[in-house]
């Protein structure tokens, strides 16, 4: 079984400004996927970065990065220059990496950007 | 690049009756994900399916049934509706082969009144 926990219900950031997002799992997998997805306002589930657990090396797409402890089981996102349409809710989640690829999320953060 | 499909994206349905989500999912993926998110809830699993055969199974109830297609989409049927099971359901899917990612339609908002 795996489970995910993320403590910050809600956090805000300046405009242009950088923030982190926390996120620990727990995982009896050897073999796993951890991403981070973005819902917004529209409800949609938006896919912002996967990090492969067998990869040391951060993942990063564009403003987004992780910072991945893997032996603290610590996934936590880094939006840099925060823009408006960062605002969202943001959920952490893990998946096996064999068989059924089966997302289990956390809680999410709701993250407001101040103009 | 084509997106996973839902319909209807809005539904309201009465207690007690039955309802018909469909799922249309990206082409060339293998497998189809079904996730219930309730009102402030992140979402949960429901069933998946590999190849048009029932993959993994999690939170679904006994009232509800899915099936996945010849043509890969996937119908998730929902009977003796009750009030809890309001909620955004959504579809994903995922090329099991190569990426791992999960793709997720727009979701169908179901509402029991």
């Amino acid at each position: 079984a795996q489970t995910v926990t993320q403590s910050q219900p809600e956090m805000s950031v300046q405009e242009a400004e950088t923030v982190t997002l926390s996120c620990t799992y727990d995982t009896s997998e050897s073999d796993y996927y951890l991403f981070w997805y973005k819902q917004p306002p529209s409800r949609q589930m938006i896919l912002v970065i996967r990090q492969e657990a067998y990869k040391q090396q951060n993942a990063t797409e564009n403003r987004f990065s992780v910072n991945f402890q893997k032996a603290a089981k610590s996934f936590s996102l880094k939006i840099s220059d925060s823009q408006l349409g960062d605002a969202a809710m943001y959920f952490c989640a893990t998946t096996s990496g064999a068989g059924s690829y089966q997302l289990t999320f956390g809680k999410g953060t709701k993250l407001s950007v101040i103009p | 690049a084509a997106g996973v499909i839902q319909s209807p994206r809005h539904l309201i349905k009465e207690k007690r009756e039955t309802a018909t989500l469909k799922c249309y999912p990206i082409p060339r993926h293998d497998t189809v994900y079904w996730y219930q998110q309730g009102p402030g809830q992140d979402p949960q699993f429901l069933i998946s399916f590999y190849e048009k055969m029932q993959s993994d199974k999690g939170s679904i109830p006994d009232r509800f049934s899915a099936q996945q297609f010849s043509d890969y989409h996937s119908e998730l049927n929902m009977s003796s509706l009750e009030l809890g099971d309001s909620a955004l359901y959504f579809c994903a899917s995922s090329d099991r082969g190569g990426r791992p990612e999960a793709f997720f339609g727009q979701g169908t908002r179901l509402t029991v009144v």
